[in-house]
């Protein structure tokens, strides 16, 4: 079994959508979890960081993180074509340690 | 908005050849890694480098890969023997002291190396 497991789509959907990316994992001392949006040539950039289990919400977007199940998820509301990236689900045992990446989920917003 | 910058942002060498990747992180950072993305594959953790000396790194770094912070602003990744397989993008991260260290991580544009 993969560490991380994110299905890496295409996801395609309608501007203005609801989105719904998703990761499991297997390392049950993962404690930190983020997801990166990653534009074509470009490095990852940070879109949300949250520890441990809960949700957490920023503008358009929410993350949920569910430990019992070892499942991640990210919310887009209101999609927008600039949206459209590639999605990475990232995960660390402690604050400081190196990130263990998902696939990435290739998401288009289409207008 | 301080960014870490990465030259060059292609490098095209023969099977066999050295090459060095180049990185400036962000002015007051002081932990310093290096991923890595082979084309439709997960970014992978190579090394991260702190105080001088590497404080950990993956199985993928072997013998023929070595960083070293030369100067006080850059950060670089020798690839000694280049391989085909180690065609990948190589990102460069740095970030600060933080109770949040991973929250304030912050990535380059790449390398986009071609082995050939």
């Amino acid at each position: 079994q993969k560490e991380v497991e994110q299905d890496p789509g295409p996801l395609s959907v309608p501007e203005g959508a609801i989105v719904s990316l998703n990761c499991t994992y297997s390392n049950s001392a993962f404690q930190y979890f983020m997801w990166y949006r990653q534009y074509s040539r470009k490095g990852p950039e940070l879109l949300m960081y949250t520890y441990s289990s809960g949700n957490k919400e920023d503008g358009r977007f929410t993350a949920q993180v569910d430990k019992s199940s070892k499942y991640i998820s990210l919310f887009i509301r209101d999609s927008q074509p600039s949206d459209s990236a590639t999605y990475l689900c990232a995960m660390s045992p402690s604050a400081g340690n190196k990130l263990v990446f998902g696939a990435g989920t290739i998401l288009r917003v289409k207008s | 908005e301080p960014e870490v910058t990465q030259t060059p942002s292609h490098q095209v060498t023969q099977m066999g050849q050295e090459v060095i990747l180049r990185c400036v992180p962000i002015s007051n950072h002081l932990y310093f890694y290096w991923y890595r993305q082979i084309l439709g594959q997960k970014v992978e953790f190579l090394v991260s480098f702190y105080n001088n000396e590497i404080s950990e790194k993956s199985e993928i770094f072997d013998d023929q890969f070595s960083v070293e912070r030369p100067d006080g602003s850059n950060f670089t990744l020798k690839i000694r023997s280049t391989k085909l397989e180690d065609s990948a993008m190589y990102f460069c991260a740095s970030r600060g002291n933080s109770p949040r260290p991973n929250e304030k991580l912050f990535f380059g544009s790449g390398t986009q190396l071609s082995v050939l």
